[in-house]
C-alpha cells in the first residue's frame, strides 16, 4: 500500500514562533486531508487539500501532487495549536491512509 | 449540521465479553468509515459502507468483528469475544457522494479490555 511519512516527528515551540510540518507520499493521491488531533483524541479537519494551496486564519496548506508532498505552515503559533497533526491520503481504494503524525507543543 | 456522534464515548469490558458500539453520520452522508487507533499511532482502516452496502473491509477486520448499517443511516461495530489486544479507541468517519470526498470523524469510541 501508500506510504506516508511526516516529518518531523516532535516539535516544541515557542508560542508566536512559526512552524512547517511535511508529508511525504509514495503513489499518486486521490484525496489528502490534514487533521488535528486534540488531547481528547478529536479528529478535527483542517485542511481538503489533494492540491494546490488553501489557508484559514494563521494556517495555510500547500500539495505539490506532481512531487508527491504537502506541507502544512502554522504561524504565530499558541498553545492551543498543541496536539497531533495528521496527514491522510486516498490513494486508489476509498479509505484513508494516515501517517504516523506530528506531535507539536507549543509552550508559553 | 451536528456532525458525527458515537456511543459510548468510554468502554471498559472484561476479556471475553462482546462490546457493540454505534455511529451517527453526518445526516446526508451516504459514505460510512470506521478506523481504529493504536496508542502513539495515526488511524487505520477497518471497515467502508455505501448506503447499506459493506464495500470494503481490512484484513484487519477479524472475524470476531463485524459492522452493519441496515439502513444506510446509523451504523454498529460489534466485537466479539473481546481481547487485550483490542484496546483501542474506535474511529467512524463519514463523507459525501460516489467518489472519495472529504471524511469528517467522530469523537470516537475508546474500549478498554481488562
Amino acid at each position: 500500500g501508500i506510504q506516508v511519512e511526516q516529518s518531523p516527528p516532535d516539535l516544541i515551540l515557542q508560542e508566536g514562533a512559526n512552524s512547517t510540518l511535511r508529508c511525504n507520499f509514495s503513489d499518486s493521491v486521490n484525496n489528502l486531508q490534514w487533521f488535528h488531533q486534540n488531547p481528547w483524541g478529536q479528529l478535527i479537519n483542517l485542511f481538503y487539500i489533494p492540491s494546490g494551496t488553501k489557508q484559514n486564519g494563521r494556517l495555510s496548506a500547500t500539495t505539490v501532487a506532481t512531487e508527491r508532498y504537502s506541507l502544512l505552515y502554522i504561524s504565530s503559533s499558541q498553545t492551543t495549536d498543541s496536539g497531533v497533526y495528521f496527514c491522510a491520503v486516498v490513494s486508489g481504494a476509498n479509505n484513508l491512509f494516515f501517517g504516523t503524525g506530528t506531535r507539536l507543543t507549543v509552550i508559553p | 449540521d451536528t456532525g458525527v456522534s458515537q456511543d459510548p464515548r468510554h468502554k471498559i469490558t472484561k476479556r471475553g465479553q462482546n462490546v457493540t458500539f454505534r455511529c451517527d453520520p453526518i445526516s446526508e452522508h451516504n459514505r460510512l468509515y470506521w478506523y481504529r487507533q493504536t496508542l502513539g499511532q495515526g488511524p487505520e482502516f477497518l471497515t467502508y459502507f455505501q448506503n447499506e452496502a459493506q464495500l470494503e473491509k481490512s484484513r484487519l477486520l477479524s472475524d470476531r468483528f463485524s459492522a452493519e448499517r441496515p439502513k444506510g443511516s446509523f451504523s454498529t461495530l460489534e466485537i466479539q469475544r473481546t481481547e487485550q489486544g483490542d484496546s483501542a479507541m474506535y474511529l467512524c468517519a463519514s463523507s459525501f457522494g460516489d467518489t472519495t470526498g472529504e471524511q469528517y470523524f467522530g469523537p470516537g469510541t475508546r474500549l478498554t479490555v481488562t
